[in-house]
């Protein structure tokens, strides 16, 4: 089984300034995806990036980037230029391929992230 | 906008009741999964359709059952439900291989007294 590790349950940063969260997974699998969604205080879930793990490149989406480290099975985001907008739940996400369909997504317990004006 | 849709948005119910949560997919999605979110389990898997069948169960109980019909469109039934059922439930929808992004309904909220 897959498990995912937030260890950080809250994080706060200065609108304008970078922050960087965590997440570390553990899996025997060798052949998966991970996600970062955001949920604001709407509820809903918005995924924000991905990666695959065949791919070394780290994944960038606009203001968003990931350090993706595969032998330490770390997975952090990094958030530039914050904005006030971006005061969120983040959840960091696994999903192992399979054949024939999508697999299910695990989630970590989620960091909350505060951006102060 | 996801363009996953699910209805209803709230739920309050009683204890001992069933209630039914239906969920309509992204156009051309054939995978549907369905998600619990509460205080204390964090978001967790219930079950997957794959265009009409049962593809993967994860911690759903017994008196929890669903069902993906010809439309594609999802319904979760809960049944004898306990105050402990009471947590927000996300639908997700995903087109299949080779894709493997998922993208989330806006949640039925179920309190349940």
């Amino acid at each position: 089984a897959q498990t995912v590790t937030q260890s950080q349950p809250e994080m706060s940063v200065q609108e304008a300034e970078t922050v960087t969260l965590s997440c570390t997974y553990d899996t025997s699998e060798s052949n998966y995806y991970l996600f970062w969604y955001k949920q604001p205080p709407s509820r809903q879930m918005i995924l924000v990036i991905r990666q695959e793990a065949y791919k070394q490149q780290n994944a960038t989406e606009n203001r968003f980037s990931v350090n993706f480290q595969k032998a330490a099975k770390s997975f952090s985001l990094k958030i530039s230029d914050s904005q006030l907008g971006d005061t969120a739940m983040y959840f960091c996400a696994f999903m192992k391929h399979e054949t024939g369909a999508n697999s299910k997504l695990t989630f970590g317990k989620g960091i909350t992230l505060s951006v102060r004006p | 906008d996801s363009g996953v849709t699910q209805t209803p948005k709230h739920l309050i119910t009683a204890t001992g009741q069933r209630v039914t949560l239906r969920c309509s997919p992204r156009s051309g999605d054939l995978s549907v999964y369905w998600y619990q979110q509460s205080l204390d389990q964090g978001l967790q898997f219930l079950i997957q359709y794959y265009n009409g069948e049962e593809r993967a169960k994860g911690n759903i109980l017994e008196r929890f059952s669903a069902q993906q019909f010809p439309d594609l469109h999802s319904e979760l039934n809960l049944s004898s439900l306990e105050l402990g059922d009471s947590a927000l439930y996300f639908c997700a929808s995903s087109v299949g291989p080779p894709s493997y992004e998922q993208y989330f309904g806006p949640g039925t909220r179920l309190t349940v007294t």
